[in-house]
């Protein structure tokens, strides 16, 4: 079964870096993945695609303090000097045919 | 630029029926596939349904299946979830939302629309 794995919180003092983790299931290991981030009262907004071997590749006017990396069947989100802005729910997403799945997303608080 | 503006959530009476709209632009509607998302109050984010670019192929998550349809207009670059059957736990927001090429993930997203089932 495809599920992706996100721990509930996160937090991170305003300017410093923070890495958001997201684990496909056993035997998914070389899905790509999405990233999206949904402030708070706001639909969400698509960040990046992340692929197995790392690259990824950013939505339109995604800043370059936002970037992707993975490592096995963990995918990662890290965010560079972070800004009030970037608190929010973080959301991973993966496919497959005929079915979409998202984890269950990170609060992100910016402290 | 590319909008999505999603209209139809009202409260409805469990059982009762529904239909969401979403209507596109700023892009070539027909060459996309096209979702429904939702998010119950203070939850994640779950897939609802989606369809191809030409309509042809539409996929269900199994808690709508068999109670929700979606479909599209092409001439009118709009998508639709017709719901029926209603539940207390259909409650939510509903997003529309644009696939990406190859219909892998959402690149594009939709303010949302609110349906209340409630008594």
């Amino acid at each position: 079964q495809l599920v992706l794995t996100q721990s509930p919180s996160a937090s991170a003092s305003l300017g410093a870096s923070v890495k958001l983790t997201c684990t496909l299931s056993s035997g998914h290991s070389d899905y790509a993945i999405a990233w999206h981030q949904q402030q708070p009262e706001k639909g969400p907004r698509y960040l990046m695609k992340l692929n197995s071997d790392g690259s990824h590749s950013k939505g339109d006017g995604i800043p370059d303090r936002f970037s992707g990396s993975s490592s096995g069947a963990e995918r990662y989100l890290t965010i560079s000097s972070l800004q009030s802005e970037d608190e929010a729910d973080y959301y991973c997403q993966t496919w497959g045919t005929g079915i979409w799945v998202f984890g269950g997303g990170t609060k992100l608080t910016v402290l | 630029e590319v909008q999505l503006l999603e209209s139809g959530g009202s409260l409805v009476q469990p059982g009762g029926s529904l239909r969401l709209s979403c209507a596109a632009s700023g892009f070539t509607f027909s060459s996309y596939a096209m979702s429904w998302v939702r998010q119950a109050p203070g939850k994640g984010l779950e897939w609802v349904s989606g369809i191809s670019g030409s309509g042809g192929s539409t996929y269900y998550a199994d808690t709508v299946k068999g109670r929700f349809t979606i479909s599209r207009d092409n001439s009118k670059n709009t998508l639709y979830l017709q719901m029926n059957s209603l539940r207390a736990e259909d409650t939510a927001v509903y997003y529309c939302a644009k696939s990406a090429t190859n219909a892998e993930f959402q690149d594009y997203w939709g303010q949302g629309t609110l349906l209340t089932v409630s008594s």
